[in-house]
């Protein structure tokens, strides 16, 4: 059974503050590793990773993965109060392309 | 293009009542998947449809649960006779054809009393 760990399961922070999120995978068939915010509303899509070493950039966020240790990280620099959410990693696996979510990463950014 | 849309956004049933959750996915998505978030829980996989076939369907419940993808109109969850721990926020995330990100709707929030 594919499976997704997020580590930390919480983390506080001061604004300004850069912050590094983990996600390790353990999967049959990898087709693509996403990452989400979710505030109280829906999952809101950040990235799509497929390829390993290459870096996603949007803004002050970034991602990598590293299909060698199975693993992804997820960069905020100079964090803000609204970067508080909680951050999903998602494995996309499988002919049907399953989602399989992790327990999430609860971030509070404090002013 | 609007996003995916889950409708209705709200909704309380008693127990034994019969749910009706709807999901029209973005405009040119064939690929619509259900979700289900418990309380204090994370996104739990429901089911996978395209258009009028489910494709993955392991993450349903074997009674009460059903859910359907016609060729025209929205993707449809159903819970029949539901019960307290049916209630839930259900989402709908929809994506394009191949290994396209998923886009989420808004959830169903069903609270049954």
């Amino acid at each position: 059974e594919d499976k997704v760990v997020q580590s930390p399961l919480s983390l506080v922070v001061h604004e300004g503050d850069t912050v590094t999120l983990n996600c390790s995978y353990e999967v049959t068939n990898f087709r693509s590793l996403l990452w989400y915010k979710q505030e109280k509303k829906a999952p809101t899509f950040l990235f799509m990773l497929t390829s390993s070493g290459i870096e996603k950039k949007s803004g002050r966020l970034s991602s990598i993965l590293d299909k060698k240790e199975l693993s992804s990280i997820l960069n905020i620099t100079a964090t803000q109060t609204g970067d508080s959410a909680i951050y999903l990693c998602v494995l996309s696996s499988g002919s049907a392309r399953q989602l399989t979510f992790g327990s999430g990463t609860q971030l509070t950014v404090l002013p | 293009n609007a996003g995916v849309m889950q409708n209705p956004r709200h909704l309380v049933r008693r127990r034994g009542q019969e749910a009706r959750l709807r999901c029209s996915p973005m405009k040119g998505h064939s690929h619509v998947y259900w979700y289900r978030q418990l309380p204090e829980e994370g996104l739990k996989f429901m089911v996978y449809l395209q258009k009028e076939n489910i494709i993955d369907e392991s993450g349903m419940p074997k009674e009460r649960f059903s859910a359907e993808f016609p060729k025209e109109g929205p993707s449809i969850l159903r819970i029949q006779q539901v019960v307290r721990g049916d209630s839930a926020a259900y989402f709908c995330a929809s994506s394009g054809a191949g290994d396209a990100e998923a886009f989420f709707g808004q959830g169903t929030r069903l609270t049954v009393v």
